[in-house]
């Protein structure tokens, strides 16, 4: 079945930038997510990319995506401490029908 | 309104009681989903409801009973749950099921005892 990796830790001082990574195994992966979870909260959509993309920007938020290697990047410029949360890359098929999530990163802001 | 109601916050119940997790969205959203979440693991998908039909059971046991009555709102039925069903219950809706964005719920906390 899909499997969906992240390195469960990350910590960051205010200011820098957090590169969160993720690497799947479905090569029939047509849509990548990236998810925040704060404490007790639900699961907030940051971004998405479809395959047939290599980068995607928003905002503070860049999205990299090597399909070869099956790797995908979240990089947040400017790190603060309300970005503090677990974040979650997730692969589907089908858009929302069956997603899989990774393990998850707990990202930990140093002032 | 991009929100997705879900109530009781928290839960604790009996091995033998019966309660029900509510879940309700107004944005015209005709696909409405499950997920369960372990502490410190991602969440898990358990049930797809698609235009108000059950589209994905994810070989969920039949203590979890889904049911859709209209297309704002989703239950999760409870009967005879197990300590290890202890968890956090996320609700989401998207446009389609094939639609790229879902909207989550804030979760229900339930604590089996």
């Amino acid at each position: 079945g899909e499997d969906v990796e992240q390195s469960l830790f990350l910590s960051v001082r205010e200011g820098d930038s957090s590169v969160i990574n993720c690497t799947y195994t479905d090569s029939s992966s047509t849509y990548l997510y990236w998810y925040k979870q704060e404490p007790g909260a639900g699961l907030q959509l940051l971004t998405y990319i479809f395959s047939n993309m290599d980068m995607k920007q928003d905002q503070r938020l860049t999205v990299l995506l090597n399909k070869k290697d099956k790797h995908l990047s979240l990089r947040i410029a400017d790190t603060q401490t309300g970005d503090s949360a677990i974040y979650f890359c997730a692969e589907s098929n089908f858009g929302n029908e069956k997603l899989t999530f990774g393990t998850g990163t707990r990202l930990t802001i140093i002032p | 309104d991009t929100e997705v109601t879900q109530t009781p916050k928290h839960l604790v119940m009996g091995m033998t009681n019966k309660k029900s997790l509510k879940c309700e969205q107004h944005m015209g959203h005709r696909a409405m989903y499950w997920y369960k979440q372990k502490a410190k693991k991602p969440p898990e998908l358990m049930f797809v409801y698609s235009y108000e039909k059950l589209s994905i059971n994810e070989s969920v046991p039949s203590r979890f009973s889904p049911e859709c009555p209209n297309s704002s709102l989703l239950n999760l039925h409870l009967h005879a749950l197990q300590p290890e069903d202890s968890a956090l219950y996320l609700c989401a809706s998207s446009r389609g099921n094939r639609d790229t964005e879902a909207f989550f719920g804030q979760g229900t906390r339930l604590t089996v005892v």
